[in-house]
């Protein structure tokens, strides 16, 4: 069964940094384009950032680039999100999805269940 | 920044059409693919490449795209329909990837 799992939301103070992670299972991160979304309390969905077959491309959001990053690791068949400078802006459930193909940033076909991540002081 | 707008919420009676249209400049040469959410769920996607159905969605979800509107009808609405819609397009002039602001479907 292809599935992805978040993983790595928390509470973090301004300021601060976290990294999520999203887990793979039924296919390889090598074959697909993957993506991250957001959603803040009550608000609909805010692309993230996204990284194409082989991390040819990585994309980000004017609203997070310079701040965060993405990756991955093949081997483990994980996705990364490298969150830094965080902001009570950044308050929202993460999602990690698969790409339908290789080499373009939509569609999402696959979606985790997301991950909560909580900036206050 | 390109920008993809729908209506905020549609209402419908059981058993009629509803119609969510995602309008955006010139999106009829976009690819638009639609995601539903319901309520402390995951989205998911319904519709994609303007038409496509995902795999175990039923025949009364229908995509069109054309000129400035791209358009998702379901019919026969049923109550297990009830869900926020989200229209979303890859803008190649920036690089990103858009999503529309959403549009809640309430069944009657």
């Amino acid at each position: 069964e292809v599935q992805v799992v978040e993983s790595g939301g928390g509470l973090v103070q301004p300021g601060g940094s976290l990294r999520l992670s999203c887990a793979v299972s039924g296919f390889s991160l090598s074959d697909y384009a993957m993506t991250w979304v957001r959603q803040a309390p009550g608000k609909g969905l805010e692309w993230v950032s996204g990284i194409s077959g082989y991390g040819a491309g990585i994309y980000y959001a004017d609203s997070v680039k310079g701040r965060f990053t993405i990756s991955s690791d093949t081997s483990k068949g994980t996705l990364y999100l490298q969150m830094n400078r965080l902001r009570a802006e950044d308050t929202a459930v993460y999602y990690c999805s698969k790409n339908r193909v290789l080499w373009e940033m939509n569609p999402m076909d696959v979606w985790g269940q997301g991950t909560t991540v909580t900036v206050s002081s | 920044s390109y920008v993809l707008t729908q209506p905020p919420s549609v209402s419908v009676a059981p058993g009629k059409a509803a119609v969510i249209t995602c309008e955006g400049n010139n999106i009829g040469v976009k690819s638009v693919h639609w995601y539903q959410q319901k309520p402390g769920q995951a989205p998911i996607l319904v519709i994609y490449y303007d038409s496509d159905r995902a795999s175990g969605i039923p025949e009364r979800y229908l995509g069109s795209n054309s000129g400035n509107t791209a358009t998702l009808t379901i019919s026969r609405v049923e109550a297990g329909d009830e869900a926020d819609y989200y229209c979303q397009v890859w803008d190649s002039g920036s690089d990103h990837v858009v999503f529309g602001g959403g549009t809640k479907l309430t069944v009657l």
